[in-house]
């Protein structure tokens, strides 16, 4: 099982949809857990911090399930603006502090 | 501003010469990164360092080497034996909280072309 994975679409939502991505992590002792957003020959940026208890960031909603080990992303109302790939982060301190990036998952928003 | 930067944005480097990416950041980070992204591909981990005089290899780092001598600093040299160089290479920083790192920053990246 790879150590972060994701769906790497593309998922092609008509603007205004909700879309919801998922990521599944191998190392059961994860630390910390993020969500970036990378445009097209750009830089990832951090899109948002993923807590235990669920956090919400105005229309971007993250979850984390330990007991399963995935995480996921929530786009509601999506905005052409969304169209980029986004990135699961997993963080493995606990074993040897890399932090671990899966492959994207492309999204492109439709007029 | 702190920041993380890169630098050049672009090079151009013509096979089998050594070359030296840098990457400063003056955030007080304790970790720096270095990933290579290929087209329509993932981040993929060369090297990182948690201290100063330390690092360790990442999933690809055959044909790359670096240094830490200072917290700030953490260039990558791309050598000759590098056998496909041409991408697009960033650099990141995290702070080290002991038992995990926090979200990390990255700079705005280096093309390296292979001519």
């Amino acid at each position: 099982r790879k150590e972060v994975e994701q769906d790497p679409g593309p998922f092609n939502v008509p603007e205004g949809a909700t879309v919801a991505f998922n990521c599944t992590y191998s190392n059961s002792a994860s630390q910390s857990f993020f969500w970036y957003r990378q445009d097209c020959r750009k830089e990832p940026k951090l899109l948002m911090s993923v807590y235990s208890s669920g956090n919400e960031d105005g229309r971007f909603t993250a979850q984390l399930n330990r007991a399963s080990q995935y995480i996921s992303l929530l786009i509601r109302d999506s905005k052409l603006s969304d169209s980029a790939t986004y990135l699961c982060v997993v963080n493995n301190s606990s074993r040897d502090d890399k932090i671990i990036f899966g492959k994207g998952t492309r999204l492109h928003i439709l007029p | 501003d702190g920041g993380i930067t890169q630098s050049p944005k672009y090079l151009f480097r013509k096979e089998g010469q050594n070359v030296t990416l840098s990457c400063e950041q003056n955030l007080n980070h304790d970790a720096m990164y270095w990933y290579r992204q290929d087209p329509g591909q993932g981040l993929r981990l060369i090297y990182y360092s948690q201290i100063v005089n330390d690092f360790q290899k990442g999933d690809i780092a055959e044909g790359y080497s670096v240094s830490r001598e200072k917290k700030e600093s953490f260039p990558l040299t791309v050598t000759s034996a590098q056998k496909n160089p041409t991408a697009f290479y960033l650099c990141a920083s995290s702070i080290n909280r002991g038992n995990f790192n926090t979200e990390a920053f990255f700079g705005q990246g280096t093309r390296l072309t292979v001519v």
